[in-house]
C-alpha cells in the first residue's frame, strides 16, 4: 500500500515561529501536495509540486513556502506563524502518467497545528 | 477554474437504509475524473470510489455507487445499507485529465448513521 507519512500529528507553536511541516511518500508518485482543512471549507490547496524542485502556488499560498528536494519529500513551511493559520494540515501524493487512467489522491494522516 | 458545491453540510440515515449526498461542479472541460473520499473522525482521508468523465457507466464499489450526469455536472454518491462504520466527513472532488492539475474539493457533507 501506499503510504504518506506526516512527521507531526499535533503541533503547538507561538506566533512569529517558524514552523516545519514535512511529508514523506514510499510509493515514487510524481505529485504532491499541501492542503489546509477548516470546517465548512473542505480542502484548500496551498501548494502542489509535479516534480523534483518544482512547485506551484494552490489557492491560499499566502503565509506559507513549500520545499521539494529530493521526490519521495515535500516539506511545508510558515516562516512566520501566525493564529490565523491554526489549522489541520493534509498531505497527499499522486501518481502521474497517461497510462495511469483517473489519478487518485493519497493521503497522510493529517498534522493538527495550533498556534497561540 | 473549476469548482466544486456540496449543498448538504449535514445528513443522518438510519442503519441498514441508504442515503444519497449530492454533489454539483462546475467546468468548461469535456474530460476530467471525479472523486468520493471518506474522512472517518480522527482518521486518514480514503477514496471511496471515482468516475471518469469519457464512461456514461456509473461506477460502483460494493455498497457505494454513484449517479453521474454529465450534462447537468451532477455528481451523486449513494450509500445503502449504510453501516455506523460509514459514519464521516464524505468529500467530493474534481479533477482535470491534464498533466499536474490540482484536485478540487468540495465543502463536504457530515454524515451520522443512527443506531
Amino acid at each position: 500500500d501506499v503510504k504518506v507519512t506526516q512527521s507531526s500529528r499535533y503541533l503547538v507553536k507561538r506566533t512569529g515561529e517558524k514552523v516545519f511541516l514535512e511529508c514523506v511518500q514510499d510509493m515514487d508518485h510524481e505529485n504532491m501536495f499541501w492542503y489546509r482543512q477548516d470546517p465548512g471549507l473542505g480542502l484548500r490547496l496551498i501548494y502542489f509540486s509535479y516534480d523534483v524542485k518544482m512547485k506551484e502556488k494552490g489557492d491560499i499560498p499566502e503565509g506559507y513556502s513549500v520545499s521539494r528536494e529530493k521526490k519521495e519529500r515535500f516539506s511545508l513551511i510558515l516562516e512566520s506563524a501566525s493564529t490565523n493559520q491554526t489549522s489541520m494540515y493534509l498531505c497527499a501524493s499522486s501518481l502521474e502518467t497517461a497510462f495511469s487512467g483517473a489519478n487518485v489522491l493519497t493521503f497522510g494522516a493529517g498534522s493538527r497545528l495550533t498556534v497561540l | 477554474a473549476q469548482t466544486v458545491t456540496q449543498s448538504q453540510p449535514e445528513m443522518s440515515v438510519q442503519e441498514a437504509e441508504t442515503v444519497t449526498l449530492s454533489c454539483t461542479y462546475d467546468t468548461s472541460e469535456s474530460d476530467y475524473y471525479l472523486f468520493w473520499y471518506k474522512q472517518p473522525p480522527s482518521r486518514q482521508m480514503i477514496l471511496v470510489i471515482r468516475q471518469e468523465a469519457y464512461k456514461q457507466q456509473n461506477a460502483t464499489e460494493n455498497r457505494f455507487s454513484v449517479n453521474f450526469q454529465k450534462a447537468a455536472k451532477s455528481f451523486s454518491l449513494k450509500i445503502s445499507d449504510s453501516q455506523l462504520g460509514d459514519a464521516a466527513m464524505y468529500f467530493c472532488a474534481y479533477r482535470s485529465r491534464d498533466y499536474g492539475q490540482n484536485f478540487v474539493f468540495g465543502p463536504g457533507t457530515r454524515l451520522s448513521v443512527l443506531p
